[in-house]
This record gives C-alpha cells, sequence and structure tokens, in this order.
C-alpha cells in the first residue's frame, strides 16, 4: 500500500460545483502539503499544515479552502469550481524540514 | 519570501554525455536544499538532498549536487546520461518563512535523453 494515498486519481467536474480531493498518509508525518503543478510552472504551494489544529495559506490559496481531520488526514476543496483549476494536484507529506517529503500519486481535476 | 530558479526549462542530451541542470535559490541563514525527479505519469520522488557537512551530495543512480553557499546554487550534475533518465526534475528548498520552514519548488527542467 502507498505511504501517501490521493483519491479520486481523475475527476472531471462542471464549473461552480463543489468538488473535495482526499488526501491520507500512513507516514506518521505531522506536516502534509497541497500543491498544484501546471505545464511549465512547476508545483507551486496551495495550503500547508504542521498540525492538526494548524493552516496555514501557500502562494496560491485563493479559491480553495483544507481540512485537517486527523493527523493522517488533509483534504482540498474547491467551494465553486473554474477552468482555470485545471491542474495536477498533488498531497505531501514530511516528517521534519530537513527529510524527504512524500508525494501521492496526484489527482488529475478537469474543469470543464 | 524564499524562491528557487531552475534555468532551463527543457534540456536536451545525447545518451552518455554529461549533463548538468541549474539551481539557484534566494539566500537564508539555513537552508535544506533537494533535488526530485518525476518519471511520467508519477509522483515526485526524492534524488538526492543537502542538509549541512560535504557540500557534495550523491544518489545511487549516479547524479550528484554542489551545494555553493556563496552563489547561492545547487546544480545537478550527471557524467553519462541513460535513456532512463529522461524525466522533469525539481529543484526544492526548505526555508524559514514566516517564522515557519516551507517547502518550496523551482519550475522544474524537463530533461530529453536522445538515443
Amino acid at each position: 500500500d502507498a505511504d501517501v494515498t490521493q483519491t479520486p486519481r481523475n475527476r472531471i467536474t462542471k464549473t461552480g460545483k463543489r468538488i473535495m480531493l482526499e488526501c491520507s498518509q500512513t507516514k506518521g508525518h505531522d506536516r502534509m502539503y497541497w500543491y498544484r503543478q501546471d505545464p511549465g510552472l512547476g508545483l507551486r504551494l496551495i495550503y500547508y499544515s504542521f498540525d492538526v489544529k494548524d493552516i496555514n495559506k501557500g502562494e496560491i490559496s485563493d479559491g480553495y479552502s483544507v481540512s485537517r481531520q486527523a493527523q493522517a488526514k488533509f483534504s482540498l476543496s474547491l467551494e465553486s469550481a473554474i477552468p482555470n483549476q485545471t491542474a495536477l494536484y498533488f498531497c505531501a507529506t514530511q516528517g521534519q524540514p530537513n527529510t524527504e517529503a512524500f508525494f501521492g500519486q496526484g489527482t488529475r481535476l478537469t474543469v470543464v | 519570501a524564499q524562491s528557487v530558479t531552475q534555468l532551463d526549462s527543457q534540456v536536451p542530451v545525447f545518451e552518455e554525455a554529461p549533463v548538468e541542470l541549474r539551481c539557484n535559490y534566494s539566500s537564508s541563514v539555513s537552508v535544506y536544499l533537494f533535488w526530485y525527479v518525476q518519471y511520467p505519469n508519477q509522483g515526485l520522488q526524492l534524488l538526492l538532498k543537502y542538509l549541512s557537512g560535504s557540500t557534495l551530495v550523491e544518489s545511487i543512480n549516479g547524479f550528484e549536487a554542489e551545494f555553493n553557499k556563496s552563489q547561492t546554487s545547487f546544480h545537478l550534475r550527471k557524467p553519462s546520461v541513460h535513456i532512463s533518465d529522461t524525466a522533469e526534475y525539481f529543484c526544492a528548498v526548505s526555508d524559514i518563512v514566516a517564522g515557519s520552514y516551507q517547502l518550496t519548488f523551482g519550475k522544474g527542467t524537463k530533461l530529453s535523453v536522445i538515443p
């Protein structure tokens, strides 16, 4: 089983719909991240959390929200999806700042 | 705010030739530096990292990177590339932003190895 699991792996949704992307991990890490990947733009940080009670905005948080339901779960929501949120979304976990971050396989989201 | 600059978006190179992928970062008191690799249709995997100590770090598949504090660079090199090295490579920095460490990535460099 994967250490970091993202669901769904692929999703097509309509403009204006609410959608939630889920991430769960078995690494026991406190630090969790959500990134989006767009061609030529690399990975941009959306939100991150270092604890169940800790939520921080990243570079591009507008239009997104997150929930850290437990140490192992970190969900990303698009309250009202728009086409320019079409992207590949990655969840990552990290034990300490100087250690390897582990990535999920990604969720490919298409907003039509 | 911290930033990571990968100077080349695409690098084509012939098989068995050497390659260098460049990475520069904004300076800070203490940073941790990483290179990740993404093969097609996969997530990112750690290639190597610099935390402290020797400025030259190596991976198990022949890549190496050198931390240069004065030039704020962490370039990735391989003396002889293989077809299987075709992938996208991301430089990343873990640095303090607004009082806590944040992991920031560059825009990526696509390495294409030509037979």
